[in-house]
């Protein structure tokens, strides 16, 4: 079936750091992926996504490269800001039932000044 | 510009008294979900709707139901709670152009709900 592991946090890191929040995925097919975000107290919210295979989503500094390959979508910026402290959800939508969103666990960030 | 709107935001209730989850969203999206967090488990689909009149199981539906009698309300029904119910729950949209509900249409989310079961 369909899944997605990412990394377990927390992840702590200083401002003006790198990051890397690496995701795997299973799925039949070509599925899209997705980084959604989730801010203290909110629901998530989309962050970036990429359709097909090679495809780089980015926002707000953000990308993720979409390597059918390696099966990966890892989150990456290269200056995290103390406003980035969220939690980052990695996600699938399969070509067929695409509605069934597959979610993995969460990694929690936190950004120290 | 609200979005999804879930109410309420916090809840306590006692085992086996039931209650209602409401969720409504104004962005004319044919497709709802209810989806349940538990800490380090990600997001499960509960039930999901793929338009007005119709819904569907999705991997966590054994005591909940649900009802799509509009397109922009979807509310959940938590019926004898449990313990095991104790979780954060989010209704979220998305709207499919696609045919057979094919879609890969991102989902807007409602800021949540905190139920504990005591």
């Amino acid at each position: 079936g369909n899944s997605v592991t990412q990394m377990e946090g927390p992840v702590t890191l200083s401002e003006e750091a790198f990051l890397t929040i690496n995701c795997t995925y299973t799925a039949t097919g070509y599925p899209s992926l997705f980084w959604y975000v989730q801010y203290p107290g909110e629901g998530l919210q989309l962050l970036l996504k990429a359709t097909k295979a090679d495809d780089k989503g980015s926002n707000k500094g953000f990308e993720a490269t979409y390597r059918k390959e390696t099966t990966s979508f890892h989150l990456e910026k290269g200056s995290v800001q103390v406003s980035d402290s969220a939690v980052y959800f990695c996600a699938l939508a399969p070509l067929s039932g695409g509605f069934k969103t597959i979610f993995g666990a969460g990694t929690r960030l936190f950004v120290k000044a | 510009n609200a979005g999804v709107t879930q109410t309420p935001k916090f809840r306590i209730l006692k085992i086996g008294q039931s209650m209602t989850l409401q969720c409504t969203q104004d962005m004319n999206h044919n497709y709802m979900y209810w989806y349940r967090q538990d800490p380090g488990m990600g997001l499960k689909l509960i039930y999901y709707s793929v338009g007005a009149g119709i819904t569907d199981k999705g991997e966590v539906p054994n005591g909940y139901n649900v009802s799509r009698s509009t397109t922009e309300d979807f509310p959940l029904r938590l019926e004898l709670a449990a313990p095991s119910q104790t979780s954060v729950y989010f209704c979220a949209s998305s709207y499919s152009r696609g045919q057979g509900g094919v879609t890969n249409e991102k989902l807007f989310f409602g800021s949540g709900t905190q139920l504990s079961v005591l």
